[in-house]
């Protein structure tokens, strides 16, 4: 079975900083993994993706993050933080399933100060 | 498009009191997705349905039914409400041809007192 572990339930960053946003995750077949961001009283908007082909994948807003399947591992990252990034962000796997359920962590939330 | 919309945003409830979260999608998806947030953890799924007429369980359906009697509408019924089913509810839908992707509504947020 899938599962997601994200390493810190807040994260916070100063105003220009990288951001990094830790994920593993557990499955018995090859993951489809995916981030997704929370912005305050609004739904999940996917920031990126990785199915197949290259493992560093990029996203909107500047992130991307690098699938290493050795280190089970798909940890976003951000080279200099805007204020706008606060945010929650939730890493997730594909059961890869005939439904294609998605297994979210638990989520990250970042915050970002001056 | 809309792309898909959640009614209500907000709503108490009384233990025992029923309700029906309303989902709707206008992208012609097939595959659409009832999840529930609770503080300090993912998202975890209740229902889904891969098109209308069908639907099945997901990781913690007790306590909800669901319907799908259109492509667009994907209700969530709960009958008898109970403070565990406090939480903040998202629906999701995506298509046949794109398998990775799901796109979510702004959610609802439920209060059972």
């Amino acid at each position: 079975a899938q599962s997601v572990t994200q390493l810190g339930s807040h994260v916070s960053v100063s105003e220009g900083a990288l951001v990094l946003l830790r994920c593993n995750y557990s499955s018995s077949v090859p993951p489809y993994l995916f981030w997704y961001v929370q912005y305050p009283n609004q739904g999940l908007q996917l920031l990126l993706k990785y199915t197949t082909g290259a493992t560093l994948v990029k996203g909107i807003n500047g992130f991307e993050a690098e699938f290493k399947k050795s280190e089970t591992s798909f940890h976003l990252t951000k080279p200099s933080a805007h204020m706008s990034d606060a945010a929650e962000y939730f890493c997730a796997v594909n059961d890869r399933g005939g439904y294609n359920k998605l297994i979210f962590g638990a989520g990250t939330r970042l915050a970002v100060h001056p | 498009n809309a792309g898909v919309t959640q009614t209500p945003k907000f709503r108490i409830l009384k233990i025992g009191q029923s309700m029906t979260l309303q989902c709707t999608q206008d992208m012609n998806h097939n595959y659409m997705y009832w999840y529930r947030q609770d503080p300090g953890m993912g998202l975890k799924l209740i229902y889904y349905s891969v098109g209308a007429g069908i639907t099945d369980k997901g990781e913690v359906p007790n306590g909800y039914n669901v319907s799908r009697s259109t492509t667009e509408d994907f209700p969530l019924r709960l009958e008898l409400a109970a403070p565990s089913q406090t939480s903040v509810y998202f629906c999701a839908s995506r298509s046949l041809a794109d398998k990775e992707t799901q796109y979510f509504g702004p959610g609802t947020r439920l209060l059972v007192l």
